[in-house]
Parts: C-alpha cells; structure tokens; sequence
C-alpha cells in the first residue's frame, strides 16, 4: 500500500539531546513536508522540501534541521536548541501535479522532560 | 497575509443532527480549500476540496462544504451527526502559486457527539 510512515510512534527524550524522527514515502512525490502541532494552535510548518538535495524553512525552523539526500525520505532532527520540543510532529507530502493537497502521515509524539 | 479562521474550537451536537463547522479565509488570490479531519494521535485525513470547479463540493463520510466567494467562507456540513464523526476538523488554504503547496490551517474544531 501507498503511503507515508512516520516512527516510531511515541519518543520519549531528556532535556539536551538531539533526537531525529523518521518521515519516509512509497507515494512517488517530489515535495515533503513537516509540521509541528501543539494544542489549540493547527498546524505549523518547520520545514519544506521541494525536490532532493534542496529544502526552505517553514514558519517555525528555529531549533530544527532537516535532510533530503532520497526521494522517499525527508528525517527531522530536534536539537538541543529547541526550546519547547515537546509536541506531536506530522510530516506530509504532495504531488507535482497541481492538485495542492497535502498527504500526512499518522504522527510522531515526541515528549522531552 | 493569508490567513483561515475557524470560529468556535468546540462544537457539540446530538446524534443525528446538523453539523456546521465554519471557516473563513482571506486571501488576495482565488484560493484551494480544504477540510481534514483528525482523530486522536492520528494524522491528517483529507475529507473533501475546492480547486476552483463546483462551489458545492461533497466530500467523504456524508460531508460537504459550500465555496462562497462574496463571504469568504467554505463551511462544513453534514446533515446528520454520527457518533464517529467525534474528531477535529481543520480548514486549510493553498494558495497554489510559485510552484510550492504551501497549506495554511485554521486552528482546528473539535467535535463532540452526543447520544
């Protein structure tokens, strides 16, 4: 089945570590995408990425870093720098084909004490 | 700047009854609009869009949502509430330009479902 995974689940992390979450598409598209979404807020974007090897930074990019070296697969990494990690993370991707609907995958929780 | 607002975070309704969930846009191009729908510690589910074709676009699960440019509106409805309708709904904007989809989302309404 086509689709977008996303692991692990939940992510437990203490305060000071960098921690990568996994973001990985069978959908052939060219562009991905990650949001953070915390309670009453929607969704924020952190970071895009329109093709291999080249990705901008969303509205919240502050203490995120991102990579896009495969087609299929696009980690983030929460680092240290990130004031308030704690969060539900959904990363999303989408078609070149001018349909601009976006497709999610089932999210990860990461919780930092 | 672009922006969705969906008033009210949360709505409550009997089963089987009316369900009306609002979003307003603002947008100084002809926008994308969509409603997903998110159950607990899920991701995103697509329910229905408009891209520009009918004003009256029926989506998944029974719902459907009316474009109304002279508003700015695109709200959700469904004509009768089912208790697995219980989830939060977002509207979402793409502008669709530059080649780059970039979503905008409403902050989210949760429904709830009575018996």
């Amino acid at each position: 089945d086509g689709g977008i995974t996303q692991s692990p689940k939940y992510l437990f992390r203490k305060e000071g570590q960098n921690v990568t979450l996994s973001c990985e598409q069978n959908l052939n598209h060219d562009a991905m995408y990650w949001y953070r979404q915390d309670p009453g807020q929607g969704l924020r974007l952190i970071y895009y990425s329109q093709i291999v090897n080249d990705f901008q930074k969303g509205d919240i990019a502050e203490g995120y870093s991102v990579s896009r070296e495969k087609k299929e697969s696009f980690p983030l990494t929460v680092t240290s720098a990130q004031k308030n990690p704690t969060a539900f993370y959904l990363c999303a991707s989408s078609p070149s084909d001018n349909s601009y609907e976006q497709y999610f995958g089932p999210g990860t929780r990461l919780t930092v004490t | 700047a672009q922006s969705v607002t969906q008033l009210g975070s949360h709505v409550s309704v009997s089963e089987g009854a009316l369900v009306l969930l609002r979003c307003n846009y603002s947008s100084s191009v002809p926008p994308y609009l969509f409603w997903y729908v998110q159950y607990p510690n899920q991701g995103l589910q697509l329910l229905l869009k408009y891209t520009s074709a009918a004003t009256l676009v029926k989506g998944i699960n029974g719902f459907e949502a009316e474009f109304k440019k002279s508003e700015t509106s695109f709200h959700l409805t469904k004509p009768s509430a089912h208790m697995s309708d219980a989830a939060e709904y977002f509207c979402a904007v793409n502008l669709g330009a530059g080649g780059y989809n970039k979503l905008i989302f409403g902050a989210g309404t949760r429904l709830a479902v009575h018996p």
